[in-house]
């Protein structure tokens, strides 16, 4: 079965650099969910996309932006890099905004700050 | 707010023995849906089993059980007969959907060792 694509799966920046991470959701799902999980920790909710809206945020910090597509691809914007920023990002998707349906999980882009 | 609490940090057993993993929440929706997430070492988020808060069946999928107790407000994960395979992060979440929020609120996660 077709699962979540992410790319890239690493990255490396430089601090005060820009980085674009993309997603690929599983197909006939519409909503878009982004997560980062730093080293060691659990994953903490960045935003979501119900059909091409912003449906929910998190803590998403105003450096970075996300924005869902037509095609329902998303992708998420990030400025200014910190080496704070340093972290695995997830991108997962699901059928519906309800809430009651499953996300599924892309692999992760580990984006890493120099 | 919601909360997910897995007290256990970390847990090492001996392949072939069972281990219950603890997950415990807080939530003032009366509906809401509970997950649990494997992240083996390399990395990525394994989908495991989602229950909603109207059902406390328990549920059993090979060597895995899952034990759900509104009334102690619980969600706790047993392998049985635990594999090398096993070795990984296990994640309990919540999502307070409809109303509440969708997005999931995970646990600090517990870190299951499985020797040979």
């Amino acid at each position: 079965a077709a699962g979540v694509i992410q790319s890239p799966r690493h990255l490396i920046k430089e601090k005060r650099e820009t980085a674009t991470l993309k997603c690929y959701p599983i197909p006939r799902h519409d909503t878009v969910y982004w997560y980062q999980q730093g080293p060691g920790q659990d994953p903490q909710f960045l935003i979501s996309f119900y059909e091409k809206m912003q449906s929910d945020k998190g803590s998403i910090p105003d450096r970075f932006s996300a924005q869902q597509f037509s095609d329902y691809h998303s992708e998420l914007n990030m400025s200014s890099l910190e080496l704070g920023d340093s972290a695995l990002y997830f991108c997962a998707s699901s059928p519906g905004t309800g809430g009651t349906d499953t996300q599924y999980f892309g692999p992760g882009t580990r984006l890493t700050v120099l | 707010a919601q909360k997910v609490t897995q007290a256990q940090t970390e847990i090492s057993v001996v392949e072939k023995e069972d281990v219950t993993l603890d997950c415990v929440y807080e939530t003032r929706d009366t509906t809401y849906y509970l997950f649990w997430y494997k992240q083996p070492p390399s990395g990525e988020l394994v989908f495991l089993i989602r229950r909603n808060s109207f059902d406390e069946q328990n549920e059993i999928s090979g060597r895995y059980s899952w034990n759900f107790q509104k009334s102690t407000s619980s969600f706790n994960f047993t392998i049985t007969a635990s594999q090398v395979v096993d070795s990984a992060v296990y994640f309990c979440a919540l999502s307070e959907a409809p109303t509440g929020r969708r997005a999931l609120t995970f646990g600090s996660g517990t870190r299951l060792q499985v020797q040979p």
